[in-house]
């Protein structure tokens, strides 16, 4: 089993959809979770970091689901400039990163 | 503004020929990561620096090398690139320590053409 697994996708939804994302990891000891967003041929960028009691940031919401171990994005209200990959980041102790392959997203009109 | 700079943006190199790259930050963070990463794949980490001290992840292969001579450089050196080492290579910082949340910042890599 991967470390951090993701589905590729590509999620192809209309404008003002929600949508979901899942990304399960396999360390029951990891502490720190984040989603990043990374445009085609771009470095990633910090989207939001997942706090254990769940956060929100405008139309995006993170969860962290430590019994299952997975952690989800729900994206509401999509956008066109939402078509990205977003990435799924667990670390394994305090610092060290892994990354999954990332879930494509595509918004249509 | 504080960030994360990568030169050059576009390298190409020939196979075997011995290549370089380099990042640096004025965040003052004190970790400094190198990542891989090639077409739909995850960025993969090849080694990081927290503060002077260097860790290689397991599978890093001999072939790359780094060097950390100060707080705001690091470097990336491949010593004999093969055509499977074309890819983009993402430098990354983070600050780490107590009440940070370790958040990592790229720079805008760096893409190896390997001919």
């Amino acid at each position: 089993r991967k470390e951090v697994e993701q589905d590729p996708g590509p999620f192809n939804v209309p404008e003002g959809a929600t949508v979901a994302f899942n990304c399960t990891y396999s360390n029951s000891a990891s502490q720190s979770f984040f989603w990043y967003r990374q445009d085609c041929r771009k470095e990633p960028k910090l989207l939001m970091s997942v706090y254990s009691s769940g956060n929100e940031d405008g139309r995006f919401t993170a969860q962290l689901n430590r019994a299952s171990q997975y952690i989800s994005l729900l994206i509401r209200d999509s956008k066109l400039s939402d078509s990205a990959t977003y990435l799924c980041v667990v670390y394994r102790g305090s610092y060290i990163p892994t990354f999954g392959r990332g879930t494509s997203l595509i918004v249509h009109p | 503004d504080a960030m994360v700079i990568q030169n050059p943006r576009y390298q190409v190199t020939q196979f075997g020929k011995p290549v370089t790259l380099s990042c640096s930050q004025t965040l003052n963070h004190n970790v400094m990561y190198w990542y891989q990463q090639k077409s739909s794949q995850a960025p993969k980490l090849l080694f990081h620096y927290y503060d002077k001290d260097f860790n290689n992840e397991a599978d890093t292969p001999d072939n790359f090398q780094s060097r950390r001579p100060n707080t705001s450089f690091c470097f990336l050196d491949i010593r004999s690139p093969g055509l499977g080492d074309a890819a983009m290579y993402l430098c990354a910082t983070s600050r780490v320590g107590q009440g940070t949340r370790n958040e990592q910042f790229f720079g805008p890599g760096t893409r190896l053409t390997v001919l």
